[in-house]
């Protein structure tokens, strides 16, 4: 299995704040899909394959990444942006698997 | 519009059963597959697996194979999560998901607490 490894756990970035979380593969992987959840809410699809937005998502928000080292980028953190975030990845030769996610804070 | 509705909230002693439905709306049911995924208290999203909505083909991740059953009410649109000999253990949300080859929709979870 493919495990993904989300870094930082948590963080806290003030509003205009240049934020980054990555996301590393144990093995390559061909696109990585990105993921926001709220507090008692159901997680709702951000990015995907790689650098897509969702519909409705800002475009403050940006994905990069190839192989097995992948990143969300927020260019100015907004309030609203607070949030846990988690990674995905579907391969072939991997069952599905998320990253541990990614708590992000306002400060 | 597209929804995925799930049923209600559940209280379970250990060793009991729970079913838990997923009812689609909103597109053709049999063309995405439907997968489900859990998320314990206070932890991160665990995959579970997925269910083949056109064959009703099961497939389970390793930790889900055994006690869990994915089921299928095509004519009814719906998704079923069946979990026996439920343990302590298996408390958390359970979340279905439409596949694309992301997750683009999500039901809105049950709450599954198993306590005695």
């Amino acid at each position: 299995e493919i495990v993904l490894t989300q870094s930082p756990t948590t963080m806290a970035a003030s509003p205009g704040e240049k934020v980054t979380i990555t996301c590393r593969a144990s093995s390559s992987v061909s696109y990585m899909h990105w993921y926001q959840q709220k507090p008692g809410a159901s997680p709702k699809p951000w990015i995907y394959d790689t650098s897509k937005l969702a519909s409705g998502v800002p475009n403050r928000f940006s994905g990069s990444g190839s192989g097995t080292s992948y990143s969300l980028t927020i260019s100015s953190m907004e309030t609203e942006d607070t949030a846990t975030y988690y990674c995905q990845q579907w391969s072939s030769n991997s069952p599905i698997t998320f990253g541990s996610g990614t708590k992000l804070e306002i400060k | 519009q597209i929804q995925l509705v799930q049923s209600g909230p559940e209280l379970k002693k250990p060793g009991e059963s729970v079913k838990i439905s997923c009812k689609a709306s909103g597109y053709t049911f049999t063309d995405y597959a439907m997968h489900w995924v859990k998320q314990a208290p206070g932890k991160g999203l665990k995959w579970m697996g997925w269910i083949n909505t056109y064959t009703g083909k099961p497939t389970y991740a390793d930790d889900f194979k055994g006690r869990f059953v994915f089921s299928l009410e095509a004519s009814a649109s719906t998704a079923n999560l069946q979990i026996s000999n439920l343990k302590n253990e298996d408390t958390a949300t359970y979340f279905c998901a439409r596949q694309i080859y992301y997750f683009d929709y999500w039901g809105q979870g049950v709450m599954v607490t198993v306590s005695s």
